[in-house]
């Protein structure tokens, strides 16, 4: 169970267009999804936290008109790099919040999908 | 700071133990997770301790917590080639949002 399905795994387009990628809940509802970057031998960077139903939370530094996030139903987040450049090449990654219990003590552990290497030439 | 800090790398024998070490930042965190990336793929997780435990088994997977150091350990017993990978710890802060904070991550190399 908690399977994260992330497309697509690899993309490469010419510099000022714009790529979509998705990240879907396969077998559980999640209304925090969230996306990270990771740079190459790098940990995971924080982008956005991805609200179902609601306008993302960008993490400080990180454009929100550049990184579209949308998060219209409770197993599907999308993120948008618009009118993208060579520097915003690198792996991208979501999770979902999957959620076990309620309350303080309710433990919400993020699975995570394969990422998607993106390539701007 | 906010680093959530490993070493970088760690080589071992297979059939050895390796053991992984993270030192966290907020005593507040309730949970502490370990996941595991192969090379060009997303995170897998493995496992997972709950603040007021100092001790998790899970099959080769031990878990040591010391929250007076904020000091957490995975250890993998009889370690395979398989294992080899890079290991991240990671904190959720008790500050509502569900945010995680990674660590540096662990590249473990298993020597065959």
């Amino acid at each position: 169970g908690a399977v994260v399905s992330q497309h697509p795994s690899r993309v490469i387009c010419k510099s000022g267009t714009s790529v979509k990628i998705e990240c879907r809940s396969l077998d559980f509802q999640a209304t925090t999804m969230f996306w990270y970057r990771q740079f190459p031998k790098k940990s995971l960077m924080l982008m956005a936290t991805s609200n179902e139903g609601s306008k993302a939370t960008y993490e400080q530094g990180v454009e929100k008109d550049k990184f579209l996030i949308n998060h219209a139903s409770l197993t599907l987040s999308t993120l948008t790099v618009t009118s993208a450049h060579p520097e915003d090449s690198s792996f991208y990654i979501c999770s979902a919040r999957e959620i076990w219990g309620r309350g303080y003590w309710a433990d919400q552990p993020q699975h995570f999908g394969d990422g998607t290497r993106l390539s701007i030439l | 700071g906010e680093d959530v800090e490993q070493s970088l790398f760690l080589s071992v024998r297979e059939g050895d133990s390796s053991v992984i070490n993270c030192t966290y930042t907020d005593s507040s965190s309730t949970y502490l997770y370990w996941y595991k990336q192969e090379p060009g793929a997303g995170l897998q997780l493995l496992t997972y301790i709950f603040s007021n435990m100092d001790m998790k088994q899970d099959q080769r997977l031990t878990v040591l917590l010391n929250k007076k150091d904020k000091h957490l350990s995975l250890r993998i017993a009889d370690t395979q080639t398989g294992d080899s990978a890079i290991y991240f710890c990671a904190e959720r802060p008790n500050s509502g949002t569900y945010k995680y904070i990674f660590g540096t991550g662990t590249r473990l190399k298993v020597l065959a």
